[in-house]
């Protein structure tokens, strides 16, 4: 059974860093790709980052270049998305997802909050 | 990079069929295949329902479908039930190398 599980969300200023974690199991971590997808309270979801399973290439939304980046650990299992410069409008519930292109399996999510 | 476009709001009666568009662009919607359809219940986490256009993931009722034409992917829910009741969003991947989502499209069972 596929699992993920995120961790690493919490209240920030703005300005500020966090890191997000997500913990994989019950499929082959390294072979596949993975990205993470916010939804702001009361709105949509949003596509943030991927991370191709092969050759680790990496990509990012407009919203978020510059700003934030994605990386995993295949010996942990572990995806992560490193955060900088956090705006108030990053708040939102943070999604680790596997896969790029279409993402299937969904984690519970993390609530990343940027406020003073 | 803006979202896919979709009705805000659609309703149907127990029973009835109900479809969802979900427009965008030659670089998205139009160029690939790469189409996906998710439910998402208050509170909870997107679940997938609809890959590649048209296709079911394993255990997904066959009361949900998909179907693509140009520039605008459709979700269609047959005999529909008061648990379908639920936001639903579209995908899809674009030439840019990322994805897109539609801003969602609230479905009310009445």
């Amino acid at each position: 059974e596929v699992q993920l599980l995120e961790s690493g969300g919490g209240l920030v200023q703005p300005g500020g860093s966090l890191r997000l974690s997500c913990a994989a199991s019950g499929f082959t971590f390294s072979s596949y790709s993975m990205s993470w997808v916010r939804q702001a309270p009361g709105k949509g979801l949003e596509w943030v980052s991927g991370i191709d399973g092969g050759d680790g290439s990496t990509y990012y939304a407009d919203s978020v270049k510059g700003r934030f980046t994605i990386s995993r650990d295949t010996s942990k299992n572990t995806l992560y998305l490193q955060m900088n410069n956090l705006r108030a409008e990053d708040t939102a519930v943070f999604y680790c997802v596997k896969g790029r292109y279409q993402p299937d399996y969904w984690g519970r999510g993390t609530l990343v909050t940027v406020s003073s | 990079q803006s979202a896919l476009t979709q009705p805000a709001s659609v309703s149907g009666s127990p029973g009835q069929s109900i479809t969802i568009s979900c427009t965008g662009t030659s670089s998205d919607i139009g160029g690939y295949n790469y189409v996906s359809w998710y439910q998402q219940h208050p509170g909870k986490a997107p679940k997938h329902m609809i890959s590649d256009v048209s296709k079911r993931p394993s255990g997904v009722s066959n009361r949900f479908s998909g179907s693509k034409s140009g520039n605008t992917a459709s979700l269609t829910i047959s005999g529909l039930q008061a648990e379908d009741e639920a936001h639903y969003y579209c995908s899809s991947y674009t030439s840019s190398s990322i994805v897109l989502f539609g801003g969602g499209t609230k479905l009310t069972v009445l």
